[in-house]
């Protein structure tokens, strides 16, 4: 079974440039997951979906991160202007109901903002 | 809100010593939790969990008991290996509410 897939595996950017990251999950999974992970931190949830409607976004900075999830399936992340606080790694995830809490992460896209 | 705090790292250990990484968490409710495991050059997994008081998860020669009383899910393993070498994430969930995770507990092994 293919895991959760993502890309760029690595990007490097100037600061007020932007990023697009892309996603695919599992397949059948409903839930989709985008985290962000900085050095030494564990892993916050930025933006959560159930199918293609957003269950939790409540942590994602609005003003210049958007997340869409077209067709209940690939996902991908944008974020506009960068800032240097973005670098990060940024990590999808994928789970069959979004209820038990058993996810599965794609290798993640590490971000650096200079 | 829910929190999870783990053990500071890094944690270096000799090959075959046993492992005891701590987990205390606060929560409402009754949560679930689980060790996720990040392998160098991989992206996180499940490494076992636990739904409810006193439960014990276990996986890959790797135990965790559910501590109602002392709020806790401390990470154990009798015997490490090299390959063990990973950084180790608490995490927990509360009925529907998001996974949230520690900090992270890097490990290293040396033969």
């Amino acid at each position: 079974e293919a895991g959760v897939a993502q890309s760029p595996r690595y990007k490097i950017i100037e600061k007020r440039q932007s990023v697009a990251f892309w996603c695919n999950p599992i397949s059948g999974h409903a839930t989709l997951y985008w985290y962000q992970q900085i050095l030494g931190q564990g892993p916050k949830l930025l933006i959560q979906f159930q199918n293609n409607g957003v269950v939790d976004d409540s942590q994602l900075p609005k003003d210049r991160f958007s997340a869409e999830r077209l067709k209940g399936v690939d996902s991908t992340l944008k974020i506009q202007p960068a800032k240097l606080e973005d670098s990060a790694v940024y990590l999808c995830a994928s789970s069959l109901d979004g209820i038990t809490g058993e996810l599965f992460f794609g290798e993640g896209s590490r971000l650096t903002v200079l | 809100g829910n929190s999870v705090t783990q053990m500071e790292g890094p944690v270096t250990l000799s090959e075959e010593a046993f492992l005891t990484i701590n987990c205390t968490y606060t929560a409402t409710g009754y949560p679930s939790l689980f060790w996720y495991v990040q392998y160098p050059g991989e992206g996180l997994q499940l490494l076992l969990k636990a739904t409810k008081a006193d439960d014990k998860g276990s996986n890959k020669g790797f135990e965790a008991t559910y501590r109602k009383e002392t709020t806790s899910f401390h990470l154990e393993k009798g015997s490490v290996q090299v390959s063990d070498s990973a950084v180790y994430f608490c995490a927990l969930t509360a009925g529907s509410e998001k996974l949230t995770f520690g900090t992270g507990t890097r490990l290293t092994i040396i033969p």
